[in-house]
């Protein structure tokens, strides 16, 4: 089945500064790729996503870019501040039956934007 | 335009009792997804509901665990005979369920608390 592995598990930088997010994944079949984070206690919220046949994808401070040769994506976030601290999960999917399947996800990235 | 809704958020049961989780797509979504969250990791899948069917319950545990999305009224997930190991936080996610759509939107979860 799918596997996804995440790095750093932790990152720290300072406010200002670019954080930079690595994911790769197993199968070739995984075609949709959201990023979540999840701040302390709180449920998981969509921040982007791309899909297989795009190759980046940015929402202001926000990008996403996937390899699919290399099955690898990253999430970027530019010129970063203290409320981007929170722990970022990168995930994978496939179709499944003429609908989109579970996601698999990373161990998560806790990141810390120091003021 | 109610998210998610997920009860109860906290539910502490004693070793070998029921616990019973509900989940309340977004409006007008008709998949389900359930996933568990143990402290300080990231989300293992468990089961993919649409309307009165399993999808994917390959994540969920052969015994003791069981879900269902009736016609009408939540989905629930049903943990018999509780132990220590399942304490955990329990996330349900709904989505559009078409290919044109796959976006997953989480609830505020439930955090169950064996004792």
């Amino acid at each position: 089945g799918e596997n996804v592995e995440q790095h750093p598990s932790t990152l720290s930088v300072q406010e200002g500064d670019s954080a930079v997010i690595k994911c790769t994944y197993s199968d070739s079949a995984s075609n949709y790729f959201p990023w979540y984070k999840q701040e302390l206690g709180k449920r998981p919220q969509l921040i982007i996503d791309i899909r297989s046949n795009v190759g980046e994808k940015k929402d202001q401070r926000i990008a996403v870019t996937l390899n699919k040769t290399a099955k690898h994506f990253s999430l970027h976030i530019t010129e970063t501040q203290p409320e981007d601290s929170a722990v970022y999960f990168c995930a994978a999917s496939m179709n499944y039956g003429g609908s989109q399947g579970n996601l698999i996800f990373g161990k998560g990235t806790k990141l810390s934007v120091k003021p | 335009n109610a998210g998610v809704m997920q009860n109860p958020r906290h539910l502490v049961r004693r070793r070998g009792q029921e616990a019973r989780l509900r989940c309340s797509p977004m409006k007008g979504h008709s998949h389900v997804y359930w996933y568990r969250q143990l402290p300080e990791e990231g989300l293992k899948f468990m089961v993919y509901l649409q309307k009165e069917n399993i999808i994917d319950e390959s994540g969920m545990p052969k015994e003791r665990f069981s879900a269902e999305f009736p016609k009408e009224g939540p989905s629930i997930l049903r943990i018999q005979q509780v132990v220590r190991g399942d304490s955990a936080a329990y996330f349900c996610a709904s989505a559009w369920g078409t290919l044109s759509s796959y976006e997953q939107y989480f609830g505020p979860g439930t955090r169950l608390t064996v004792t």
